[in-house]
């Protein structure tokens, strides 16, 4: 069953701005982390956040995540052309290797 | 250190026909998943292994796949006979045995069923 939504689905923005995507999921979780996929390319891990934390960041990545309402948000800040991607969400039910349930992501566009 | 990586990157096969895909996971993560993702749909997890073992298959399609990690480090995906749904993104992801949670993913190989 599909866990992580993402939203919204695409979103287009120019340079220097701020890019928001949220994502949704269902059952309870042990940790939430976010990918991003340039084109043509594999998955690259960005952050993972753990259901004991509210607010994580990384750079110009700032994470949250909110398990009342099982939702999770990424804010990548002043973004760049090379921010161009897919973004995917992806929750572990427990701490142990797992299974990650990925939404279908939030497609990122950054124009110059 | 190297990442994950995956052969081929890219495969066109015919109905009917048997495609292998290998991963070789980063040295020392004991932890093999694979992944895919269908055009259009989300990425879903089909296995994983801890060293030579299937911990879980639960998401494995069918019996026309079948996962193989022999000696605990390299893993090969075969699919026979392969049918147009297979179509795809394979991914292959590893992680150490004690690391909670993050997965490092190699490149994928991109299958095509005609």
């Amino acid at each position: 069953s599909q866990q992580g939504e993402e939203d919204p689905q695409a979103l287009s923005i120019q340079e220097g701005e701020n890019a928001t995507m949220n994502c949704s999921y269902k059952t309870s979780i042990n940790n939430l982390q976010w990918y991003r996929q340039n084109s043509g390319r594999g998955l690259v891990h960005l952050i993972l956040i753990r259901s004991n934390e509210r607010e994580k960041h990384s750079g110009r990545l700032r994470v949250t995540l909110d398990t009342s309402k099982k939702s999770s948000s990424l804010l990548i800040t002043a973004s760049r052309a090379a921010d161009t991607a897919s973004y995917f969400c992806a929750t572990a039910s427990n701490q142990a290797g797992t299974a990650l349930i990925f939404g279908k992501g939030t497609t990122l566009s950054v124009s110059s | 250190e190297a990442g994950v990586t995956q052969f081929p990157s890219h495969s066109v096969i015919e109905k009917g026909q048997t495609v292998t895909l290998r991963c070789d996971p980063i040295s020392g993560h004991d932890n093999l998943y694979w992944y895919r993702r269908v055009m259009g749909k989300e990425i879903k997890f089909l296995l994983h292994f801890v060293k030579e073992s299937k911990q879980d298959e639960s998401g494995m399609p069918n019996n026309r796949f079948l996962a193989e990690r022999t000696g605990g480090t390299y893993s090969t995906l075969k699919v026979q006979p392969a049918e147009l749904e297979d179509s795809g993104v394979y991914f292959c992801a590893s992680s150490p045995y004690r690391e909670r949670g993050t997965q490092y993913f190699g490149p994928g190989t991109r299958l095509l069923v005609l």
